[in-house]
């Protein structure tokens, strides 16, 4: 059974740091394409960073380029967003979830909060 | 970027209801088109890639359609535990956006 968790959410104030990570199983984790995607209450979804299966590509939103950064670790299968320079806006809940060859989203975690508030 | 709407934002329908939700482009994206569920603390769940083909496991009530622009989710019978947000999402470009979603609840 494919599973995705993720961790490290919390309460961060302005300007600081937050690392999420997102174990996977049930799956080879090095053959897919990761990505995150994030809900902010009365905004939906909104698509945040992806990278490839072997970590040598990534893609990001316009609203987190040069603040946050996406890597893999595949002996560990586990992905990772590691959120600098954070602002209010950032605040929702964060999803790891698996691309397929087809572009669609076949599996999620349940998702890891993220506060950004003094 | 392409731009997702989905109308209604909200509607209230009873058990046995038939539902229609309907997203729309602000280009042509073929089919590149998947619709999921979200309810409170749970993983959202695909329900339906490239515009009607159903994801194993969904319910057969699920259903969709649609090409180019425009796009329709068809419950054909609501069940006690459809009443969730559902959101369109295009894959055409790999600046992957969604629809602003339309929450089903109970009348």
């Amino acid at each position: 059974e494919v599973q995705l968790v993720e961790s490290g959410g919390g309460l961060v104030q302005p300007g600081g740091s937050l690392r999420l990570s997102c174990a996977a199983s049930g799956f080879t984790f090095s053959s897919n394409w990761m990505h995150w995607v994030r809900q902010t209450p009365g905004k939906g979804l909104v698509w945040v960073s992806g990278i490839n299966s072997d970590g040598s590509t990534t893609t990001y939103a316009d609203s987190v380029k040069g603040r946050f950064t996406i890597s893999r670790d595949n002996a560990k299968n586990t992905l990772y967003l590691q959120m600098n320079s954070l602002r209010a806006e950032d605040t929702s809940v964060y999803y790891c979830a698996r691309l397929t060859s087809l572009y669609y989203f076949d599996y999620w975690g349940q998702g890891t909060l993220v506060t950004v508030s003094s | 970027d392409i731009q997702m709407t989905q109308s209604p934002s909200s509607l209230s329908a009873s058990v046995g209801d038939r539902v229609t939700i309907t997203c729309r482009a602000s280009q042509s994206i073929s089919t590149y088109l998947n619709w999921y569920q979200l309810k409170p603390g749970k993983a959202p769940k695909l329900l339906i890639y490239t515009a009607s083909s159903l994801q194993r496991g969904v319910p057969s009530r699920f259903s969709g359609s649609g090409s180019g622009t425009d796009f329709t989710l068809t419950i054909s019978s609501l069940q006690p535990e459809d009443f969730a947000t559902y959101f369109c999402q295009q894959s055409y470009s790999t600046l992957f956006t969604f629809g602003p979603g339309t929450k089903v609840d109970i009348k």
